[in-house]
């Protein structure tokens, strides 16, 4: 089946510093991928929208320049966490829609975990 | 806006006995459903979902939930509930293209 693999699966780095988290999609071709953050014992909320070969969509309220999106290739996004704060904290998850798994069906990544210090 | 509520962050059940999460959706055209499962540090896995074919659904690991426009509820059920389906579970609704998530509800079984 389809596989999302995203990497690291847990991150500490010093506030102020930037911190890259990487989805690929294993044996798939994603044009759009999406990325949430789940705080602790919370649900997901959609951060943005990322498109191949364009500018990501973002969400309301979230900040563009804290969060750098790039999706250079039909099998790879990056999330760049600029200048982490501990607020920033959190669970990152992305997902892709496997062509032909059926309108909006998302394989989810494992989950990335970043704790800033 | 599509939403979806689910009543109850956590609910526990008994081994062997029968599992229901609640979830009631808001959406202005008929919607697709879903059901995920989260386990502790780990990403989401699809359950199950509705889009718009049969009203009850069949999903991995013996769970099932039916869609009712009446009451606009998607609930998800299990006959009989094991240890290992202890974990966070989530309903969800598409709105275009992308997925709104409910609050969760974390499952809690009792040996």
């Amino acid at each position: 089946g389809a596989v999302v693999s995203q990497h690291p699966s847990r991150v500490i780095c010093k506030s102020g510093t930037s911190v890259k988290i990487e989805c690929r999609s294993l044996d798939f071709q994603a044009t759009t991928m999406f990325w949430y953050r789940q705080f602790p014992k919370q649900s997901l909320m959609l951060m943005a929208t990322s498109n191949e070969g364009s500018k990501a969509t973002y969400e309301q309220g979230v900040e563009k320049d804290k969060f750098l999106i790039n999706h250079a290739s039909l099998t790879l996004s990056t999330l760049t966490v600029t200048s982490a704060h501990p607020e920033d904290s959190s669970f990152y998850i992305c997902s892709a829609n496997p062509t032909g798994s059926g309108a909006n069906v998302l394989t989810f990544g494992a989950g990335s975990r970043l704790t800033v210090l | 806006a599509q939403s979806v509520t689910q009543l109850g962050s956590h609910v526990s059940v008994s081994e062997g006995a029968l599992v229901l999460l609640r979830c009631n959706y808001s959406s202005s055209v008929p919607p697709y459903l879903f059901w995920y499962v989260q386990y502790p540090n780990q990403g989401l896995q699809l359950l199950l979902k509705y889009t718009s074919a049969a009203t009850l659904v069949k999903g991995i690991n013996g769970f099932e939930a039916e869609f009712k426009k009446s009451e606009t509820s998607f609930h998800l059920t299990k006959p009989s509930a094991h240890m290992s389906d202890a974990a966070e579970y989530f309903c969800a609704v598409s709105e275009g293209d992308k997925i709104i998530f409910g609050k969760g509800t974390r499952l809690h079984i009792l040996p």
